[in-house]
């Protein structure tokens, strides 16, 4: 079966700290992994997309990097800013056959000032 | 804005009542999709619909029924929804479904409530 795995399920850091969010995955055969931002209240906006060839793929200050081997991917967030409040998550598509993603519960992050 | 809409943005209805989402995408996309998100679950992928034909119902119950008159539109239509339908109804679009390196837009929501 399937499965997206996010950790931790929520994190609070001080504004400009840097922080990482990890998701595991059992997805197979792997095609791509996206990391979303949802703020509270909004859909989910992309940041980044990687596909099995791919390990690193930046976006401003934000860094993804994926493991295709051990079936992993994290999520660097650096200088951290209050607009970084929101959940984070995590979602793997197969290729062959059936297209649905499957999606991580999310990692909620705060960030005080 | 991600040049998705929803509307309503937040809907109250009972369990007898029928009640219509709607969503626009203004991106030019070929295809749409309609997702449940509830608290503390993954978000749920409901529909899919690619060149206005549905081509992924993901074992949903009957009492929703979606539709797509055209390239721009998605209707969901609620009828005898249950309490534990209550959630937050997100639509999106991507230029094609099942695209390698393809990104979905979503619009801001809809909170229902069924009471």
């Amino acid at each position: 079966k399937n499965q997206v795995e996010q950790s931790p399920q929520s994190l609070i850091i001080l504004e400009g700290k840097n922080c990482t969010l990890q998701c595991n995955y059992t997805v197979s055969p792997f095609s791509n992994l996206r990391w979303y931002k949802q703020d509270t209240g909004r859909g989910p906006v992309s940041l980044t997309i990687m596909t099995f060839s791919e390990n690193t793929k930046s976006n401003g200050r934000y860094t993804a990097t994926l493991d295709a081997d051990t079936k992993q991917s994290s999520l660097h967030i650096t200088a951290s800013q209050l607009s970084d409040s929101a959940s984070y998550i995590c979602v793997v598509s197969a290729s062959g056959g059936s297209y649905i993603p499957t999606f991580g519960r999310g990692t909620s992050l705060i960030v005080h000032p | 804005e991600t040049g998705v809409t929803q509307t309503p943005r937040h809907l109250v209805m009972g369990m007898t009542n029928k009640k219509s989402l709607k969503c626009e995408q203004h991106l030019g996309h070929n295809a749409m999709y309609w997702y449940k998100q509830s608290a503390k679950k993954p978000l749920e992928l409901m529909f899919v619909y690619s060149l206005e034909e549905r081509v992924e119902n993901n074992s949903v119950p009957s009492r929703f029924s979606p539709e797509c008159p055209n390239s721009s539109h998605l209707f969901l239509h609620l009828h005898t929804l249950q309490p534990e339908d209550s959630a937050l109804y997100l639509c999106a679009s991507s230029q094609e479904w099942g695209g390698r390196s393809d990104t979905q837009y979503f619009g801001p929501g809809t909170r229902l409530t069924v009471l």
